[in-house]
């Protein structure tokens, strides 16, 4: 079963708009981690936010965590057109003494127009 | 370049035939982890590794098998090939579990399909 969900699952818009994209998830986390991955190629690591952590910001990638909620968003701003991809969140209940268990949502499929 | 390499990226089965996808890291990462990928599902985890010598079953552990005799390689092996086991296959690796800032360094994926 999947663990993450994404919202929404595609989302279009200009070169220059915000993309937000929303990850809803079940269980207790160690951590949380969004990926992209371009057509058909691998997945890019892009952030890591704690449990403990509310909010993580690289360059114009911003995410925000609510464990409360069990959710977390991702934002990126001022979009391009290279930034064309499918993004997904991942969940991480792993801890050292059993080891890291990844769980994927299926992504948002995100098209910026120049 | 440092990184994680699969091979082949892409192959064609028949059924009931049995293959070996290789996955090699040269980072000296101590976990590392195996993934399908099929439309609708996102990625799925099939075995995990958090060092040499152990290994243990993810999500969709059925019809594939994993050994960890190196810390640099992480083969999957098909056993007898079905059609349900056509997908991407992604293999993936930190250098701690659970990852540190960088998270998990991903492969460019085998792509296979079984008739």
């Amino acid at each position: 079963s999947q663990q993450g969900e994404e919202d929404p699952q595609a989302l279009s818009i200009q070169e220059g708009e915000n993309a937000t994209m929303n990850c809803s998830y079940k269980t207790s986390i160690n951590n949380l981690q969004w990926y992209r991955q371009n057509s058909g190629r691998g997945l890019v690591h892009l952030i890591l936010i704690r449990s403990n952590e509310r909010e993580k910001h690289s360059g114009r990638l911003r995410v925000t965590l609510d464990t409360s909620k069990k959710s977390s968003s991702l934002l990126i701003t001022a979009s391009r057109a290279a930034d064309t991809a499918s993004y997904f969140c991942a969940t991480d209940a792993g801890w050292e003494t059993s080891g890291s268990r990844l769980t994927f949502g299926e992504g948002t499929q995100l098209t910026v127009n120049p | 370049n440092a990184g994680v390499t699969q091979t082949p990226k892409f192959q064609v089965l028949k059924t009931g035939q049995s293959m070996t996808l290789q996955c090699a890291q040269d980072m000296n990462h101590e976990y590392m982890s195996w993934y399908r990928q099929d439309p609708g599902m996102g990625l799925r985890l099939i075995h995990y590794s958090v060092g040499a010598g152990i290994t243990d079953q993810g999500e969709v552990p059925n019809g594939y098998n994993v050994s960890r005799s190196t810390t640099e390689d992480f083969p999957l092996r098909l056993l007898s090939a079905a059609p349900s086991q056509t997908s991407v296959y992604f293999c993936a690796s930190s250098y701690s579990s659970p990852p540190g800032h960088y998270g998990y360094t991903f492969g460019s994926g085998t792509r296979l399909t079984v008739v």
